[in-house]
């Protein structure tokens, strides 16, 4: 079975570029899960939908970011515009039950640098 | 939010050693879960302990779980250097969850 997709796995921009990240959850999953991964903060929970209703976004650092989940099989992460600071690893993650409890399966990630 | 807390931060041993880390909570919890993250990839689960379990094993991977202190340890017997990686815990409860800041294992061959 395939995983978490994710694309693109590298993404360099410039600042005040729009970036949008894209997640293919695993079939069958009925929770999806946007991290963002720096040394400095570490694994933070940006956002997590159940049944592709958006549950808690209070992770969600500010306006710019902006996350969809438009069909039980795709989700995207937009941040507009981009700064430096958003470089990071982000991480999406799906999960078979909704509630956010149960075990988490991850992507492999999409590195995102913003010059 | 309550948040997985992993100590030690590092961890450093030789191979065939064990490898203990630890994990602390604030709330009450339906589970806990523990994962590993190799460099630049995703997290890969491990192991999850349910609140009215006491100790589980998977291979060479021990947990306990201990509701009353809320902690929880993991034990990996005999390392290997491929057991090098950061191990995270998740604290699953009834509220927004997220993962602790991980404890980094480095296995000397």
């Amino acid at each position: 079975d395939a995983g978490v997709i994710q694309s693109p796995r590298h993404e360099v921009t410039e600042m005040g570029q729009e970036v949008t990240l894209r997640c293919k959850p695993i079939s069958g999953h009925n929770s999806l899960f946007w991290y963002r991964q720096t040394m400095m903060r570490g694994l933070e929970l940006l956002i997590y939908f159940n049944n592709n209703v958006p549950i808690d976004d209070s992770g969600m650092p500010e306006d710019r970011f902006s996350a969809k989940m438009p069909n039980a099989s795709f989700s995207t992460l937009k941040i507009q515009p981009s700064e430096p600071r958003d470089s990071a690893v982000y991480f999406c993650a799906s999960s078979p039950l909704a509630g956010g409890t149960d075990t988490q399966y991850f992507g492999p990630g999409t590195r995102l640098t913003v010059l | 939010s309550q948040q997985g807390e992993e100590d030690p931060q590092a961890l450093s041993i030789q191979e065939g050693e064990n490898a203990t880390m630890n994990c602390s909570y604030k709330t009450s919890i339906n589970n806990l879960q523990w994962y590993r993250q190799n460099s630049g990839r995703g997290l890969v689960h491990l192991i999850l302990i349910r609140s009215n379990e006491r100790e589980k094993h998977s291979g060479r991977l021990r947990v306990t779980l201990d509701t009353s202190k809320k902690s929880s340890s993991l034990l990996i017997t005999a390392s290997r250097a491929a057991d090098t990686a950061s191990y995270f815990c998740r604290s699953g409860g009834y509220q927004k969850v997220t993962f602790g800041t991980g404890t980094k294992l480095q296995v000397i061959p």
